[in-house]
């Protein structure tokens, strides 16, 4: 019954690593949301993508990039960890024009970066 | 700026009590308003959207846009609605989420 798979649920990396999350989502869903979510800050939206290979900065891209080759995957990607961005991250996943109806959400991962 | 705000970080009443977790918004436009919420170790889903007008889990949500508000209500709150709950705000396809109010019910 599982439709967005974010492949870790915990991950612990070290200042100035690369990092890949990745998401994938079985619905044939358009769209495709990363946020991270802290706590007293509510869910903060990085990137989000509406179609292949396009992508579109959301309030807090700095320090992070994504790359979306197939409709069914969007990765996250830190390109030089710091312990600022140790959080929870959201993917997330929703037909074209729902007008934010029909979001479905992965189980998040936790990273932490030391 | 498209905005939502949650003024209560947490929220704790005894089971039976009346609940209402406080939502507005700031939109130029016709908004569209929703409530999802987390429960503990769980995946964070969609509870209500104002459009529908419906009642789930016994809670519900008017639109006021006199007001700018969205509050979720429950006249009887159970053990089981003790989660983390957030209002969000639809701009096209995105959603922006507010700070979230946890909720706590004690028996």
């Amino acid at each position: 019954d599982v439709k967005v798979t974010q492949s870790s649920r915990y991950l612990v990396k070290r200042t100035g690593e690369k990092v890949f999350l990745e998401c994938v989502q079985d619905m044939d869903h358009e769209n495709m949301f990363w946020y991270r979510q802290d706590p007293g800050l509510g869910l903060r939206l990085i990137y989000f993508s509406y179609d292949v290979k396009m992508k579109e900065k959301g309030d807090i891209p700095e320090g992070y990039s994504v790359s979306r080759e197939k409709k069914e995957r969007f990765s996250l990607i830190l390109e030089s960890a710091s312990t600022n961005q140790t959080s929870m991250y959201l993917c997330a996943s929703s037909p074209q024009r729902a007008q934010g109806r029909g979001y479905t959400f992965g189980s998040g991962t936790r990273l932490t970066v030391v | 700026a498209q905005r939502v705000t949650q003024p209560e970080k947490l929220l704790s009443v005894f089971k039976g009590a009346p609940v209402e977790l406080k939502c507005n918004y700031s939109y130029s436009g016709s908004p569209e308003l929703f409530w999802y919420v987390q429960y503990s170790r769980q995946r964070l889903q969609l509870l209500l959207r104002h459009i529908s007008r419906e009642s789930i889990k016994g809670f519900t949500a008017d639109l006021n846009k006199g007001e700018t508000s969205f509050h979720l209500k429950k006249p009887f709150a159970q053990e089981e609605d003790s989660a983390m709950y957030y209002c969000a705000l639809s701009q096209t396809d995105k959603l922006i989420f507010g700070t979230g109010t946890r909720l706590q019910v004690f028996p």
